[in-house]
């Protein structure tokens, strides 16, 4: 998707590993989002941030961190991933607070923990 | 806590239908509505936003409504073509940073 790209978009590990996933944007905008994509369950939030250094937990963020030392870059790190993090990840960005406008999500990052 | 539901799971037609994606909520203090497409193996498209004081937007072929009051939103897709087969999510938002999403609609749309 343009002005939002996210590394890597396949991977598997095993579990116990940390692992690394990366959100990068081109637009400038404030607000970053990390969503995580299950069967049966939707989407649901594990992080979001509003500004640089500047973070807070969403609806399932139990064994995720969050980073974002520049406004383009949003890290999201599993310090030690579980078979249950098995996933697609999917980060969202927007430029105005969430309910005015619409949200611009990347292409997904497949993650495999065996 | 907000749940969204989406009715059918999957829906085939053949091409030229008009057909209607059902959404529903349990909290009516929204403050707005977002119907999203997803291709497989892609993220989400953006098809429409509704505000919590809007009734309807329109895009093209594609009509969303909102009763906020009887927690309920339709897409209501005319003619529907081919290209239009893929996952349709709503979303609503009623706790200013946060989406929950209803599991979605696979539309499949046989030419």
């Amino acid at each position: 998707d343009a002005g939002i790209t996210q590394s890597p978009r396949h991977k598997v590990t095993e579990t116990g590993t940390p692992v690394t996933l990366r959100c990068h944007q081109t637009e400038n905008h404030r607000y970053m989002y990390w969503y995580r994509q299950d069967p049966g369950h939707g989407l649901r939030l594990i992080h979001y941030s509003y500004g640089v250094k500047d973070t807070d937990k969403g609806e399932v963020s139990d064994g995720y961190s969050v980073s974002r030392s520049k406004t383009e870059d949003f890290l999201l790190t599993l310090e030690s991933a579980t078979s249950s993090q098995t996933s697609v990840y999917f980060c969202a960005i927007s430029d105005r607070a969430p309910g005015a406008n619409v949200l611009t999500f990347g292409a997904g990052s497949r993650l495999t923990v065996l | 806590k907000q749940e969204v539901t989406q009715i059918p799971a999957a829906l085939s037609v053949p091409e030229g239908e008009n057909l209607v994606l059902n959404c529903s909520f349990t909290d009516s203090a929204i403050y707005n509505l977002q119907w999203f497409r997803q291709d497989p193996g892609k993220g989400l498209t953006s098809l429409l936003l509704i505000q919590s004081s809007q009734r309807e937007q329109t895009s093209g072929r594609l009509n969303a409504s909102l009763d906020k009051s009887s927690g309920r939103s339709t897409l209501y897709i005319a003619a529907s073509q081919p290209g239009d087969s893929a996952t349709y999510l709503c979303a609503v938002n009623n706790a200013g940073n946060m989406l929950t999403f209803g599991g979605g609609t696979r539309l499949m749309v046989k030419p």
